[in-house]
């Protein structure tokens, strides 16, 4: 069964910190991977997308791939008492269902 | 423009009841997922359409649990016989021709069955 793991926190950063979260995946030939926002009692929201190995940044987001490794990371810089929510880490791996992980509750402390 | 939009938001079942929920998707967005949240859980896929063809059921949890998307739009969950376990959050999502797999979730719909 493919697996999608993730710690499920909280991580507790203060305002301006970088907040690192990490994903890890049990399939090997995952192709395509997200990052999803959800504030509590809110549904899931696209913030990244990351199909191949190295760094992709989108403003204050940096994803990162290690297909080697089979892991996945997303860097929060400067983090806002606003960033604070569960981050869902989804993983495609061809011809099966999107996989979510159980998420990582992020809190950012002002 | 309009976002995926669900209802009813919120259901209250008693157990035995049948339920249908109904999702409207981003306007040309081909692909139609629906997913079950549970508290605390990453969501759990369901079922996929593509146009009107319901491509992977896979994930239905039991007989009692039936979609559709008769004109390749609207989609419907309906759950027959409600149990306590159906009660969830029931995600719908949709995504563009060519990024199939970036979705976007509509508000949920949370069911909760008494």
């Amino acid at each position: 069964q493919k697996e999608v793991e993730q710690n499920s926190g909280p991580l507790s950063v203060p305002e301006g910190a970088i907040a690192s979260l990490n994903c890890t995946y049990s399939d090997r030939v995952s192709q395509s991977f997200f990052w999803y926002r959800q504030y509590s009692g809110k549904s899931p929201e696209l913030i990244m997308s990351i199909y191949s190995n190295g760094d992709k940044e989108d403003g204050r987001f940096t994803a990162q791939l290690n297909k080697a490794s089979q892991y996945v990371s997303l860097l929060i810089r400067d983090s806002q008492p606003s960033d604070s929510a569960t981050y869902l880490c989804a993983v495609y791996s061809g011809n099966t269902p999107l996989v979510f992980g159980k998420g990582t509750r992020l809190s950012v402390i002002a | 423009g309009a976002g995926v939009s669900q209802s009813p938001r919120y259901k209250v079942a008693k157990r035995g009841q049948d339920v249908a929920l109904r999702c409207d998707p981003i306007s040309g967005h081909v692909s139609l997922f629906w997913y079950q949240q549970a508290l605390g859980q990453g969501p759990e896929f369901l079922t996929y359409f593509q146009n009107e063809a319901q491509l992977d059921k896979s994930g239905l949890p039991s007989d009692r649990f039936f979609a559709e998307r008769p004109e390749g739009s609207v989609s419907t969950l309906k759950i027959q016989r409600t149990q306590q376990e159906d009660s969830a959050v029931y995600l719908c999502a949709s995504s563009a021709p060519g990024a199939t797999y970036e979705q976007y979730f509509g508000p949920g719909t949370r069911l909760t069955v008494t």
